[in-house]
């Protein structure tokens, strides 16, 4: 079974402007978390998509969105870009939601760099 | 508020060597319990998991954690470690509900000397 895969693996952009990620979840599972990793803050939750619908969200602002596919893909965008978004940001699918017991799996992540 | 917090930041062991990582957590209500590694270019990935029953859970590489409630923790351990085991280790904790959020510790390094 295929993991769950992230485009653009790397990509830079300058300060102002907007970017979209994305993710494709393994096979069968409906539920895409969306995390950003930085040397300084670690792993940070942004938000959590189940079935097409927006079911959690961590503290960022509104220029973090995100949604979901009826094939369970998910897309991150960031609007006006700032520098402190230079960061990995990673993608987990599972069957269910993250407050089930069922295991969340990782993407190599998007190394966004904004200059 | 809810927090993790893993107290090593950066480990440096030798071989053979036996290794307990600390994690102690802030979260209200029954919580799941997590440690994901990351290997150096590679995807974060699970190690062990707590949901419930017997707190000393098993899981891949040796690799074990006891949750202790009493104490908020849930450490990793292993009795012997391995140059491969250099990475960066993670522990995350969730809420038993639908609408929790998971929350992951800063990370602690660890760096095995052959």
């Amino acid at each position: 079974k295929a993991g769950v895969t992230q485009t653009p693996r790397y990509l830079i952009k300058t300060r102002g402007q907007q970017v979209t990620l994305s993710c494709s979840p393994i096979s069968g599972h409906r539920s895409v978390s969306w995390y950003q990793q930085t040397p300084g803050q670690g792993l940070q939750f942004l938000f959590e998509y189940f079935s097409e619908t927006q079911r959690n969200k961590g503290n960022f602002p509104g220029r973090f969105s995100g949604r979901q596919f009826s094939n369970s893909r998910s897309e991150m965008n960031v609007s006006t870009l700032e520098l402190g978004d230079s960061a990995l940001y990673l993608c987990a699918s599972s069957l269910s939601l993250a407050g089930d017991r069922d295991t969340q799996y990782f993407g190599p992540g998007t190394r966004l760099t904004v200059l | 508020a809810q927090s993790v917090s893993q107290h090593n930041h950066h480990v440096i062991l030798s071989e053979a060597a036996s290794l307990e990582l600390g994690c102690n957590y802030s979260y209200g209500g029954t919580v799941n319990l997590f440690w994901y590694v990351q290997y150096p270019g590679q995807h974060l990935q699970l190690l062990l998991k707590y949901f419930s029953g017997d707190p000393l859970v098993k899981g891949i590489k040796g690799f074990e954690a006891e949750f202790i409630k009493s104490k908020f923790s849930f450490n990793l351990r292993k009795p012997s470690v391995q140059w491969s085991d250099t990475a960066e280790y993670f522990c995350a904790v969730n809420g038993r509900s639908s609408a929790s959020k998971i929350i992951f510790g800063s990370g602690t390094r660890l760096s095995i000397r052959p």
